[in-house]
């Protein structure tokens, strides 16, 4: 598996943000979504795609298309600028992946 | 409220040892899977090593085996990462997580940092 994350994405504040995740043998797998800010412990945002724990806001959610996960954020603050990794889990080599990830920048 | 805890960061010269921690509180540490992840400077995410609830299994990422090994303590709610022979490039801020199923990390400690110098 290779996870492919566009290096950057920057939008508006109030505007939305489609950050994606491209897997190669995507088949039916789970993505997780992370958060990760400078100095903070990472934040899982979105699990088995779609889900979202509880604490995370109703404007963060997840989708699947084909071999693309996307997180979409609504509304964006200033607050959700940080780096967002997506993951999943390889069971074929037995090793979970990371995307490279995309670092969001709020104008 | 749930946590993890790590600990044990340094900075050691290349070829020696060192031992993580990361001390869990606040949930029944026996019944999950763990896992190790680090973030060397300027650097993604990268995944180390997992165990599972009993020890059972263990896996690890390939530049790590028979260098790293994970393990744990339940009686102290406890994980560890032994890790010897280290070279420059496994400094990184270690992170372990508390994983759910399909593997994902839904609890984070804050880190500690590891100088391979």
């Amino acid at each position: 598996y290779v996870l492919t994350q566009a290096p950057s994405v920057s939008v508006a504040p109030g505007q939305t943000a489609s950050l994606t995740c491209e897997i190669n043998n995507f088949g039916r797998r789970s993505v997780h979504w992370y958060q990760l800010k400078p100095g903070q412990a990472p934040l899982l945002v979105i699990y088995f795609g779609s889900d979202r724990p509880s604490g995370i806001p109703g404007r963060f959610s997840g989708s699947n298309s084909g071999s693309t996960a996307t997180l979409t954020i609504s509304r964006v603050e200033a607050g959700d600028e940080a780096d967002y990794y997506c993951q999943v889990w390889d069971s074929v080599n037995e090793r979970v992946i990371f995307g490279g990830g995309t670092k969001l920048t709020v104008l | 409220q749930v946590s993890l805890v790590e600990s044990g960061g340094a900075v050691v010269q290349p070829g020696r040892s060192l031992r993580l921690s990361c001390a869990a509180s606040n949930f029944t540490f026996k019944s999950y899977t763990m896992q190790w992840v680090r973030q060397a400077p300027g650097k993604g995410l990268d995944w180390v090593a997992i165990i599972s609830y009993n020890e059972n299994v263990k896996y690890y990422e390939d530049s790590v085996k028979g260098r790293f090994t994970i393990s744990r303590d339940s009686s102290k709610s406890t994980l560890y990462l032994q890790m010897s022979n280290l070279r420059a490039e496994d400094s990184a801020v270690y992170y372990c997580a508390r994983s759910g199923a399909a593997y994902y990390m839904d609890v984070w400690g804050k880190g500690t940092t590891v100088i391979v110098s």
